[in-house]
């Protein structure tokens, strides 16, 4: 099955650093890639996500690119913030197939004043 | 995004007792939701899938008749913990599927924090 690594699992940054978390997957049939940020006590929350026929995607502040040969996907965040303190998982799944999501183990993010 | 509730949103319980998990796709009709579980400080553990209007599908070491999972509609899919011990304390996250077109998304629920003394 799956297998879905994260690095790091914890980050610390100044506000207004770039953070950028990597992730890589086993899996060659997978297409599907989202990030999700999760704060304390709370269920996770879509931030972004990229389907393989694309390499790169970007909304505002928050970028991913997917490296398909290399089998691996990264999150960036720039001019980071206090509010983007959270734990980030990535995950992988073959879309169309039930969908099942496999998780990374998370990155916990934290950014400094 | 589309919106996923849960409900309730925290329970304390007595070891025995069963307790039910209410997961709803607010705005969306999802035909599959998933139920995971997460334990602190690390990721989240699919469970099981829920499909509606048929039998869920149990990941490897899941206990279906412990965990029973309910479907009944198209906007709803129920958790119960049956005879809940101490080991069953846990936070428990739904998601529901957003599938169509153009899109292929899970949306996850705000957890329930399960307790059980």
């Amino acid at each position: 099955g799956e297998n879905v690594e994260q690095h790091p699992s914890t980050l610390s940054v100044q506000e207004g650093d770039s953070a950028v978390i990597k992730c890589t997957y086993s899996d060659s049939a997978s297409n599907y890639f989202p990030w999700y940020k999760q704060e304390l006590g709370k269920g996770p929350q879509l931030i972004i996500d990229i389907r393989s026929n694309v390499g790169e995607k970007k909304d505002q502040r928050i970028a991913v690119t997917l490296n398909k040969t290399a089998k691996h996907f990264s999150l960036h965040i720039t001019e980071t913030q206090p509010e983007d303190s959270a734990v980030y998982f990535c995950a992988a799944s073959i879309t169309g197939t039930a969908s099942k999501l496999t998780f990374g183990t998370g990155t916990r993010l934290q950014v400094t004043l | 995004g589309a919106v996923v509730s849960q409900h309730p949103s925290r329970v304390i319980c007595k070891s025995g007792t069963s307790v039910k998990i209410e997961c709803r796709s607010l705005d969306f009709q999802a035909t599959t939701m998933f139920w995971y579980r997460q334990f602190p400080k690390q990721s989240l553990m699919l469970m099981a899938t829920s499909n509606e209007g048929s039998k869920a599908t149990y990941e490897q070491g899941v206990e279906k008749d412990k965990f029973l999972i309910n479907h009944a509609s198209l906007t709803l899919s129920t958790l119960t913990v049956t005879s809940a011990h101490p080991e069953d304390s846990s936070f428990y996250i739904c998601s529901a599927r957003d599938q169509g077109l153009r899109t292929d998304t899970q949306y996850f629920g705000p957890g329930t924090r399960l307790t059980v003394l």
